[in-house]
């Protein structure tokens, strides 16, 4: 199928606390997986990207974890601040005669102070 | 600021109308790609150009069209407007044609309708 199951699809932790977002996907070919944030009343930025050749890529406090075996990678935000609040999107191509970029339903991610 | 601009910011219509949504890309950027985003919903591809030329298809609705001019603008024109039709119009730009691409996302146009 042509989709990526994102979940949960709200999250809420206390600040300090990490925050594991997971998705899944269909098509064994896909080799690039963005997520990208997107802020209340904002538009939606890359954050991290993992390609398939890897299977972990970090920055800073935000890391992603690629298992291609299991077709799922997962967002992970360590020591979370309230500015972490916002959704957050996964992405896989998909290839239906064309590839595209297909982006799963997206989490809420609330930080409470 | 991404690069992206988008116009106009808000629109408001009756159903039945038609609108036009306009996109300029990045500098550089041959992709032009349009998405669907409603209330509380995620980011529903609907089209991509790529230096003119159609690329990628999505959930497009017949109602709807695009396309890219030379000067790589783009523009989605949506007719027969109805009230499901009312959402965040998002376009996004990248260099290339594929989505290993990052995708540079406008400010996003709100449209109402009524």
């Amino acid at each position: 199928g042509e989709n990526v199951e994102q979940h949960p699809s709200t999250l809420s932790v206390q600040e300090g606390d990490s925050a594991v977002i997971k998705c899944t996907y269909s098509d064994s070919a896909s080799n690039y997986f963005p997520w990208y944030k997107q802020e209340l009343g904002k538009r939606p930025q890359l954050i991290i990207d993992i390609r398939s050749n890897v299977g972990e890529k970090k920055d800073q406090r935000i890391a992603v974890t690629l298992n291609k075996t299991a077709k799922h990678f997962s967002l992970h935000i360590t020591e979370t601040q309230p500015e972490d609040s916002a959704v957050y999107f996964c992405a896989a191509p998909v290839n239906t005669g064309f590839q595209k970029l297909v982006f799963g339903t997206g989490t809420r991610l609330l930080v409470s102070p | 600021d991404s690069g992206v601009t988008q116009t106009p910011k808000h629109l408001i219509t009756a159903t039945g109308q038609r609108v036009t949504l306009r996109c300029s890309p990045r500098s550089g950027d041959l992709s032009v790609y349009w998405y669907q985003q409603s209330l509380d919903q995620g980011l529903q591809f609907l089209i991509q150009y790529y230096n003119g030329e159609e690329r990628a298809k999505g959930n497009i609705l017949e109602r709807f069209s695009a396309q890219q001019f030379p000067d790589l603008h783009s523009e989605l024109n949506l007719s027969s407007l109805e009230l499901g039709d009312s959402a965040l119009y998002f376009c996004a730009s990248s260099v290339g044609s594929g989505p290993h691409n990052e995708q540079f996302f406008g400010p996003g146009t709100r449209l109402t309708v009524l």
